[in-house]
């Protein structure tokens, strides 16, 4: 079953603008996670937030997490083409001891030059 | 040089065919993942393992085995009695056999039934 929903699906934007993504989810979790993966690849974690957090920032990555909407956003600044990849959010649940995840769809992000 | 690992990239299969899919880690996880994911979908948790010598089926368990005899690996293997298998398989390890932790990914095998 899939706990995370992303919008857009798709983005398009040129080098330098921001790109925004959203992610939202059903049940309480323990924490969201933010991963991307180019194409034919393996997924690369970016940015764990945990449930009592409200805002993260990672370099050009910023997270912001709202527990009471069960929503959370990815704003990559400044975007370059090598950010062009698909970004996934992830969540635990709130009450899972072990480390499963449950993924969204993903949104693709292409950066134009 | 840490990490983990999936063997082969490519595989193809024929119909009726068992195939075994190899992912290694020697990042010294305790928990182990394998994740299908379809053409521009998610992924989705086929089976997991938070400790040697056992393990869980996940969302999407039928048609597929695995083992866990030694810490570092977990293969899985790809049944006939899977209808539709052509897919990108990935396998991901984490720290803790228990609690969320960030997941480490290998970088996929392409499974094609031909």
């Amino acid at each position: 079953s899939q706990q995370g929903e992303e919008d857009p699906q798709a983005l398009s934007i040129q080098e330098g603008e921001n790109a925004t993504m959203n992610c939202s989810y059903k049940t309480s979790i323990n924490n969201l996670q933010w991963y991307r993966q180019n194409s034919g690849r393996g997924l690369v974690h970016l940015i764990l937030i945990r449930s009592n957090e409200r805002e993260k920032h990672s370099g050009r990555l910023r997270v912001t997490l709202d527990t009471s909407k069960k929503s959370s956003s990815l704003l990559i600044t400044a975007s370059r083409a090598a950010d062009t990849a698909s970004y996934f959010c992830a969540t635990a649940h709130g009450s899972s001891n072990t480390g499963k995840l449950i993924f969204g769809q993903g949104t693709t992000l292409q950066v134009k030059p | 040089d840490g990490g983990i690992t999936q063997s082969p990239k490519y595989l193809f299969r024929k119909e009726g065919q068992n195939v075994t899919l190899s992912c290694e880690q020697n990042l010294n996880h305790d928990a182990m993942y394998w994740y299908r994911q379809d053409p521009g979908q998610g992924l989705r948790l086929i089976y997991y393992s938070q400790i040697v010598n056992d393990f869980q089926k996940g969302d999407i368990a039928e048609g597929y085995s695995v083992s866990r005899e030694k810490k570092e690996s977990f293969p899985l293997t790809v049944t006939s009695a899977q209808k539709n298998p052509t897919a990108f398989y990935l396998c991901a390890s984490s720290i803790s056999d228990s609690g969320p932790d960030t997941q480490y990914f290998g970088p996929g095998t392409r499974l094609t039934v031909l």
